[in-house]
């Protein structure tokens, strides 16, 4: 149980493309899910928090038109990464948070890596 | 002060040794704890979660909680070449707030 799967696994993409990451609980109702975004050897770093059926937080510094998130249902949160740039490439992870007796827990999706020619 | 604190390593420990993780944090009000291992390039996965003060055991896995003077520990058994990763300790941000805050996570290096 606690399944999280994110699509597509890796992307490479021009520079001014827009890339869509989708990231789904496979096996349980997310209401929450978060968005994160690791540079190599560095933390994660939480990028917003998205609710569904609401508007995401997003994380001080990070640009709400840049980093498009929509939870439309309850099994799926996107990331959309407009006009990218190779600055943005990165590792793009996301999580959910568990239902019932895993409500305090987060399940991470394997990641999307973004590359930015 | 850092809201969660890890030693960032690297820690190598002998292969079935004991290995020990060590975090702190600062809000003495959270009530729940977790340690996730993140392999390189892969994302992190939960292993451990612990939420009241004692010792949680889970095979080879002992998470080690002691509010008072807010640190959790992990303890990895009989350690294996495949545990080496980075170790993260994840408190929510502030009781009742669904973040996480992580620490910056430990480097385990198991020396076969």
């Amino acid at each position: 149980g606690a399944v999280v799967s994110q699509h597509p696994s890796w992307v490479i993409c021009k520079s001014g493309t827009s890339v869509k990451i989708e990231c789904r609980s496979l096996d349980f109702q997310a209401t929450t899910m978060f968005w994160y975004r690791q540079f190599p050897k560095q933390s994660l770093m939480l990028m917003a928090t998205s609710n569904e059926g609401s508007k995401a937080t997003y994380e001080q510094g990070v640009e709400k038109d840049k980093f498009l998130i929509n939870h439309a249902s309850l099994t799926l949160s996107t990331l959309t990464v407009t006009s990218a740039h190779p600055e943005d490439s990165s590792f793009y992870i996301c999580s959910a948070r568990g239902a019932g007796a895993l409500s305090d827990e987060q399940f991470f999706g394997p990641g999307t890596r973004l590359t930015v020619l | 002060q850092k809201e969660v604190e890890q030693n960032s390593g690297p820690l190598s420990v002998p292969e079935g040794a004991i290995a020990s993780l060590n975090c702190t944090y600062s809000d003495r009000v959270s009530q729940s704890f977790f340690w996730y291992r993140q392999y390189s390039g892969k994302s992190p996965e939960l292993i451990m979660s612990i939420y009241s003060n004692g010792d949680k055991e889970d095979g080879r896995f002992t998470a080690q909680l002691n509010k008072a003077s807010q640190y959790v520990s992990l303890l990895i058994r009989d350690s294996q070449p495949s545990d080496s990763a980075t170790y993260l300790c994840a408190v929510p941000s502030n009781f009742g707030n669904e973040k996480l805050t992580f620490g910056t996570g430990t480097r385990l290096t198991i020396i076969p």
